[in-house]
Protein backbone atom coordinates (compact mmCIF):
# COMPACT_ATOMS: atom_id res chain seq x y z
CA UNK A 1 0.00 0.00 0.00
CA UNK A 2 1.65 3.48 -1.06
CA UNK A 3 2.51 5.34 2.23
CA UNK A 4 3.41 8.97 1.55
CA UNK A 5 5.52 11.30 4.06
CA UNK A 6 6.59 15.11 4.60
CA UNK A 7 9.18 16.35 6.45
CA UNK A 8 9.32 18.59 7.96
CA UNK A 9 5.86 19.00 9.10
CA UNK A 10 6.48 22.38 8.99
CA UNK A 11 9.14 25.19 8.54
CA UNK A 12 9.90 28.68 9.10
CA UNK A 13 12.24 30.53 7.05
CA UNK A 14 12.88 34.37 6.58
CA UNK A 15 11.74 35.80 2.98
CA UNK A 16 14.36 36.30 0.38
CA UNK A 17 15.28 32.21 1.01
CA UNK A 18 15.59 29.37 -0.94
CA UNK A 19 14.37 26.33 0.37
CA UNK A 20 13.32 22.41 -0.39
CA UNK A 21 10.23 20.40 0.57
CA UNK A 22 10.68 16.66 0.43
CA UNK A 23 8.13 14.13 -0.07
CA UNK A 24 8.66 10.58 0.05
CA UNK A 25 6.64 7.45 -1.40
CA UNK A 26 7.20 3.75 -0.29
CA UNK A 27 5.77 2.36 -4.01
CA UNK A 28 7.98 3.66 -6.45
CA UNK A 29 5.66 2.17 -9.64
CA UNK A 30 4.30 5.44 -10.01
CA UNK A 31 2.93 6.76 -13.20
CA UNK A 32 3.36 10.70 -12.14
CA UNK A 33 3.30 12.59 -8.72
CA UNK A 34 1.38 15.80 -8.30
CA UNK A 35 2.64 19.04 -5.53
CA UNK A 36 -0.36 21.09 -3.94
CA UNK A 37 -0.82 24.13 -2.19
CA UNK A 38 -3.37 24.96 0.10
CA UNK A 39 -4.27 28.36 2.49
CA UNK A 40 -5.97 28.13 5.40
CA UNK A 41 -9.70 27.20 4.88
CA UNK A 42 -9.30 26.50 1.31
CA UNK A 43 -9.17 24.13 -1.11
CA UNK A 44 -6.06 22.55 -2.91
CA UNK A 45 -4.33 23.85 -5.77
CA UNK A 46 -2.31 22.15 -8.20
CA UNK A 47 1.83 23.83 -8.50
CA UNK A 48 3.40 20.99 -10.14
CA UNK A 49 2.91 17.27 -11.81
CA UNK A 50 5.77 15.75 -12.87
CA UNK A 51 4.86 12.40 -15.10
CA UNK A 52 7.24 9.46 -14.57
CA UNK A 53 8.89 9.94 -17.95
CA UNK A 54 10.54 13.54 -16.48
CA UNK A 55 12.99 14.12 -13.87
CA UNK A 56 12.10 17.75 -13.47
CA UNK A 57 9.08 19.91 -13.74
CA UNK A 58 9.04 23.70 -13.49
CA UNK A 59 6.71 26.63 -13.03
CA UNK A 60 7.98 30.15 -12.18
CA UNK A 61 9.88 29.77 -8.86
CA UNK A 62 9.10 26.51 -8.04
CA UNK A 63 10.75 23.67 -9.48
CA UNK A 64 9.69 19.88 -8.49
CA UNK A 65 12.40 16.98 -8.92
CA UNK A 66 11.42 13.02 -8.65
CA UNK A 67 13.50 9.65 -8.01
CA UNK A 68 11.35 6.98 -8.76
CA UNK A 69 14.36 4.56 -7.75
CA UNK A 70 14.78 6.64 -4.47
CA UNK A 71 11.30 7.20 -3.73
CA UNK A 72 11.66 10.57 -3.54
CA UNK A 73 10.78 13.93 -4.84
CA UNK A 74 11.32 17.64 -4.04
CA UNK A 75 9.64 20.65 -4.58
CA UNK A 76 12.18 24.07 -4.21
CA UNK A 77 11.34 27.27 -3.73
CA UNK A 78 13.35 30.00 -5.35
CA UNK A 79 13.51 33.15 -3.68
CA UNK A 80 10.67 32.79 -0.87
CA UNK A 81 8.43 35.48 -0.68
CA UNK A 82 5.26 35.74 2.54
CA UNK A 83 2.95 35.41 0.26
CA UNK A 84 4.14 31.64 -0.50
CA UNK A 85 3.57 30.80 3.03
CA UNK A 86 1.10 27.97 3.09
CA UNK A 87 0.60 24.28 3.34
CA UNK A 88 2.40 22.10 0.37
CA UNK A 89 1.24 18.63 -0.10
CA UNK A 90 2.21 15.74 -2.59
CA UNK A 91 -0.21 13.35 -3.98
CA UNK A 92 1.40 10.31 -5.38
CA UNK A 93 -0.60 7.42 -7.11
CA UNK A 94 -1.54 5.07 -4.74
CA UNK A 95 -0.87 1.09 -5.28
CA UNK A 96 -2.26 -0.86 -7.57
CA UNK A 97 -3.62 1.99 -10.19
CA UNK A 98 -3.40 5.66 -11.98
CA UNK A 99 -6.46 7.34 -10.89
CA UNK A 100 -6.86 7.27 -7.14
CA UNK A 101 -3.92 9.41 -5.41
CA UNK A 102 -2.52 8.80 -1.73
CA UNK A 103 -1.65 12.24 0.14
CA UNK A 104 1.12 13.21 2.43
CA UNK A 105 0.23 14.94 5.59
CA UNK A 106 1.89 18.46 4.55
CA UNK A 107 4.59 20.87 5.30
CA UNK A 108 3.04 23.78 6.78
CA UNK A 109 5.32 26.65 5.46
CA UNK A 110 5.56 30.02 7.04
CA UNK A 111 7.67 32.85 5.39
CA UNK A 112 8.71 35.77 7.57
CA UNK A 113 9.35 39.07 6.25
CA UNK B 1 -9.12 27.06 -17.12
CA UNK B 2 -10.53 23.61 -15.07
CA UNK B 3 -13.33 24.82 -12.52
CA UNK B 4 -14.23 22.83 -9.66
CA UNK B 5 -17.24 24.10 -7.66
CA UNK B 6 -18.98 22.76 -4.16
CA UNK B 7 -22.69 24.28 -3.50
CA UNK B 8 -21.54 25.40 0.04
CA UNK B 9 -18.17 26.85 1.87
CA UNK B 10 -20.19 26.41 5.13
CA UNK B 11 -22.68 24.31 6.28
CA UNK B 12 -23.99 23.62 10.36
CA UNK B 13 -26.21 20.64 10.35
CA UNK B 14 -27.89 18.28 13.68
CA UNK B 15 -27.33 14.72 14.31
CA UNK B 16 -28.87 12.71 12.53
CA UNK B 17 -30.04 14.78 9.58
CA UNK B 18 -29.99 14.00 5.99
CA UNK B 19 -26.82 16.31 4.26
CA UNK B 20 -26.29 16.77 0.91
CA UNK B 21 -23.25 18.09 -0.71
CA UNK B 22 -22.82 18.83 -4.35
CA UNK B 23 -19.80 18.61 -6.32
CA UNK B 24 -19.87 20.19 -10.28
CA UNK B 25 -17.07 20.26 -12.83
CA UNK B 26 -17.02 21.87 -16.02
CA UNK B 27 -14.20 20.19 -17.78
CA UNK B 28 -15.93 16.82 -18.67
CA UNK B 29 -13.69 14.90 -16.70
CA UNK B 30 -14.27 11.37 -16.61
CA UNK B 31 -13.15 10.97 -12.89
CA UNK B 32 -14.49 12.63 -10.22
CA UNK B 33 -13.30 12.22 -5.74
CA UNK B 34 -14.55 12.88 -2.34
CA UNK B 35 -12.24 13.64 0.09
CA UNK B 36 -12.06 14.64 4.00
CA UNK B 37 -10.11 16.53 5.42
CA UNK B 38 -8.97 16.00 9.17
CA UNK B 39 -5.67 17.60 11.57
CA UNK B 40 -3.35 15.46 11.87
CA UNK B 41 -4.88 12.85 9.45
CA UNK B 42 -4.33 14.42 6.22
CA UNK B 43 -6.69 13.83 3.01
CA UNK B 44 -8.34 10.45 3.25
CA UNK B 45 -10.60 9.11 0.23
CA UNK B 46 -14.51 8.77 0.66
CA UNK B 47 -15.24 8.12 -2.40
CA UNK B 48 -14.30 7.74 -6.53
CA UNK B 49 -16.33 7.75 -9.36
CA UNK B 50 -14.77 6.74 -12.79
CA UNK B 51 -17.87 7.30 -14.86
CA UNK B 52 -21.70 8.16 -14.62
CA UNK B 53 -23.35 5.63 -12.17
CA UNK B 54 -20.18 4.39 -11.45
CA UNK B 55 -18.59 4.13 -8.07
CA UNK B 56 -15.90 2.93 -5.67
CA UNK B 57 -14.82 2.98 -2.19
CA UNK B 58 -12.53 4.73 -0.89
CA UNK B 59 -11.01 4.05 2.63
CA UNK B 60 -13.52 5.72 4.63
CA UNK B 61 -16.50 5.09 2.90
CA UNK B 62 -18.57 4.01 6.21
CA UNK B 63 -21.75 6.42 6.83
CA UNK B 64 -21.53 7.95 3.42
CA UNK B 65 -23.32 7.09 -0.38
CA UNK B 66 -22.28 8.96 -3.49
CA UNK B 67 -24.42 9.59 -6.63
CA UNK B 68 -23.45 10.48 -10.11
CA UNK B 69 -26.42 10.91 -12.44
CA UNK B 70 -24.86 13.60 -14.75
CA UNK B 71 -20.76 13.72 -15.83
CA UNK B 72 -20.66 16.67 -14.15
CA UNK B 73 -21.96 16.35 -11.14
CA UNK B 74 -20.99 14.15 -7.88
CA UNK B 75 -22.93 14.64 -4.98
CA UNK B 76 -21.96 13.04 -1.66
CA UNK B 77 -24.56 12.25 0.80
CA UNK B 78 -24.34 11.58 4.71
CA UNK B 79 -27.58 9.30 5.44
CA UNK B 80 -27.69 10.57 9.17
CA UNK B 81 -25.05 12.94 10.28
CA UNK B 82 -23.05 12.20 13.05
CA UNK B 83 -20.76 14.60 15.18
CA UNK B 84 -17.93 12.76 13.97
CA UNK B 85 -18.43 13.58 10.13
CA UNK B 86 -17.88 17.17 11.40
CA UNK B 87 -15.08 18.17 8.61
CA UNK B 88 -13.77 19.66 5.58
CA UNK B 89 -14.78 18.02 3.00
CA UNK B 90 -13.00 18.71 -0.17
CA UNK B 91 -14.34 17.15 -3.98
CA UNK B 92 -11.96 16.47 -6.82
CA UNK B 93 -11.56 15.82 -10.41
CA UNK B 94 -9.15 14.29 -13.30
CA UNK B 95 -9.25 13.27 -17.02
CA UNK B 96 -8.12 10.18 -18.21
CA UNK B 97 -7.36 12.05 -21.94
CA UNK B 98 -3.83 12.26 -22.30
CA UNK B 99 -3.33 10.02 -19.40
CA UNK B 100 -2.73 13.15 -17.45
CA UNK B 101 -4.88 12.21 -14.29
CA UNK B 102 -3.92 15.81 -12.48
CA UNK B 103 -6.33 16.22 -10.19
CA UNK B 104 -8.28 19.19 -9.86
CA UNK B 105 -10.05 20.70 -6.45
CA UNK B 106 -12.99 22.98 -5.32
CA UNK B 107 -12.88 25.11 -2.30
CA UNK B 108 -13.72 22.47 0.26
CA UNK B 109 -17.20 22.75 2.25
CA UNK B 110 -16.74 23.17 6.33
CA UNK B 111 -19.47 20.99 7.50
CA UNK B 112 -20.46 20.93 11.40
CA UNK B 113 -22.46 18.26 12.15
CA UNK B 114 -23.56 19.31 16.20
Amino acid sequence: KQEVTQIPAALSVPEGENLVLNCSFTDSAIYNLQWFRQDPGKGLTSLLLIQSSQREQTSGRLNASLDKSSGRSTLYIAASQPGDSATYLCAAPSSGGYQKVTFGTGTKLQVIP
Amino acid sequence: DVKVTQSSRYLVKRTGEKVFLECVQDMDHENMFWYRQDPGLGLRLIYFSYDVKMKEKGDIPEGYSVSREKKERFSLILESASTNQTSMYLCASSSVRGRSYEQYFGPGTRLTVT
